[in-house]
């Protein structure tokens, strides 16, 4: 049983280019949820989605948008990247509706230079 | 605003000795706390979680400790592993609120 994959596992990129990130969430789940890491901080919540729709947003800016597709796999997408966007981003995925024993990815680490 | 805070980024324990990993909250309203676990390159792993109707929650060598007065918790490991070395997040939750709140991490070096 795979658990949750991300990809890419790393990736680079230059101010202002846009990024998406991919997420396919553990078999049996429908709930995703993002989180960013930066370093030496705990992971800080993005948005989750569920039934292919954002349930919840944390305080990010409107760059970081997302999408859920039928499969429940989601994307992150973050546009004109700064510098201190520079962080793990982690994806997780929970039981049907929801519920706080998330499983996460390995994360993608993106670095903007 | 860190709601969810540990405040020791760093523990070193002898191999069988006890771990005792300790975190402070701000927000009255989280009534679930967790537990991960990360290993470097790899995801944070569930461990072990408390719910704020109980003030203990055991599982093998894991224990977490519950003081809702204090606004704080505490996870013991007893006995340490090698295996054990790692990063340990607290995070907190809150009723029909569906993100966690971490705190910064506390990485634990178990020394043979």
């Amino acid at each position: 049983d795979a658990g949750v994959t991300q990809s890419p596992t790393h990736l680079i990129k230059t101010r202002g280019q846009q990024v998406t990130l991919r997420c396919s969430p553990k078999s049996g789940h429908d709930t995703v949820s993002w989180y960013q890491q930066a370093l030496g901080q705990g992971p800080q919540f993005i948005f989750q989605y569920y039934e292919e729709e954002e349930r919840q947003r944390g305080n990010f800016p409107d760059r970081f948008s997302g999408h859920q597709f039928p499969n429940y796999s989601s994307e992150l997408n973050v546009n004109a990247l700064l510098l201190g966007d520079s962080a793990l981003y982690l994806c997780a995925s929970s039981l049907p509706g929801g519920d706080e024993k998330l499983f996460f990815g390995s994360g993608t680490q993106l670095s903007v230079l | 605003d860190q709601q969810v805070k540990q405040n020791s980024p760093s523990l070193s324990v002898q191999e069988g000795r006890i771990s005792i990993l300790n975190c402070d909250y701000t927000n009255s309203m989280f009534d679930y706390f967790l537990w991960y676990k990360k290993y470097p390159a790899e995801g944070p792993t569930f461990l072990i979680s408390i719910s704020s109707i109980k003030d203990k929650n055991e599982d093998g060598r894991f224990t977490v400790f519950l003081n809702k007065s204090a606004k704080h918790l505490s996870l013991h490991i007893v006995p340490s592993q090698p295996g054990d070395s790692a990063v340990y997040f607290c995070a907190a939750s809150r009723y029909n609120d569906y993100k966690l709140s971490f705190g910064a991490g506390t990485t634990v070096t178990v020394r043979a």
